[in-house]
């Protein structure tokens, strides 16, 4: 089974500080994206970030970014200057040539003032 | 464009009641996802639709779960004869066909309760 795996269930930051959250994934397909989504007491899923595999760059949004790392098949999400509003559940997500979309289990995220 | 929508937010059903979730993707969106989340599983992935084709339904748990989609601005998901342990928030979510690394755009979900 290709599977995405957070091994990180809780995570807490103080408010204006930086936090990684870690993601790791398996895949036997060469072309794929990765994507980062943010899930506040709402419950409505919200698109963070996305990374095209074949792209070396790491993709940027203010202020997350992703540190992907191919080879070791690893896709960290970064927030810098945390706000109290990104205090939620974090998923990874991985969509293949087979156009499934699969989620991690999700890491949760306290920002503390 | 509204979003997805599902319908109904909230459901409350007894044990053996039929249940049929709804779902209205995004005009233009070829994709339909319906998920599944609990606390212990994460979302899990039941079913997905590629123009109104079912392409992969391998996440559905049992055959007491089925999934329609009679055309592209509808599906529905079925759980008959409903248990507590299907007690969930289920998710439905629409992408793009033709652009593999567009997100999906997801519904607001239906938390069910099973008693």
């Amino acid at each position: 089974a290709q599977t995405v795996t957070q091994s990180q269930p809780e995570m807490s930051v103080q408010e204006a500080e930086t936090v990684t959250l870690s993601c790791t994934y398996d895949t036997s397909e060469s072309d794929y994206y990765l994507f980062w989504y943010k899930q506040p007491p709402s419950r409505q899923m919200i698109l963070v970030i996305r990374q095209e595999a074949y792209k070396q760059q790491n993709a940027t949004e203010n202020r997350f970014s992703v540190n992907f790392q191919k080879a070791a098949k690893s896709f960290s999400l970064k927030i810098s200057d945390s706000q109290l509003g990104d205090a939620a559940m974090y998923f990874c997500a991985r969509r293949g040539g087979s156009e499934k979309l699969v989620f991690g289990k999700g890491t949760k995220l306290t920002v503390n003032p | 464009d509204a979003g997805v929508i599902q319908s109904p937010r909230h459901e409350v059903t007894e044990m053996g009641q039929e249940v049929t979730l709804r779902c209205k993707p995004i005009s233009g969106h070829n994709s339909l996802f319906w998920y599944r989340q609990t606390m212990m599983r994460g979302l899990e992935l039941l079913i997905y639709f590629n123009n109104n084709v079912p392409i992969d339904d391998s996440g559905m748990p049992e055959d007491r779960f089925s999934a329609k989609m009679p055309n592209a601005s509808f599906s529905t998901l079925k759980i008959q004869p409903s248990e507590p342990r299907d007690s969930a928030v289920y998710f439905c979510a629409s992408s793009p066909w033709d652009r593999a690394n567009t997100e999906a755009f997801f519904g607001q979900g239906t938390r069910l309760t099973v008693v």
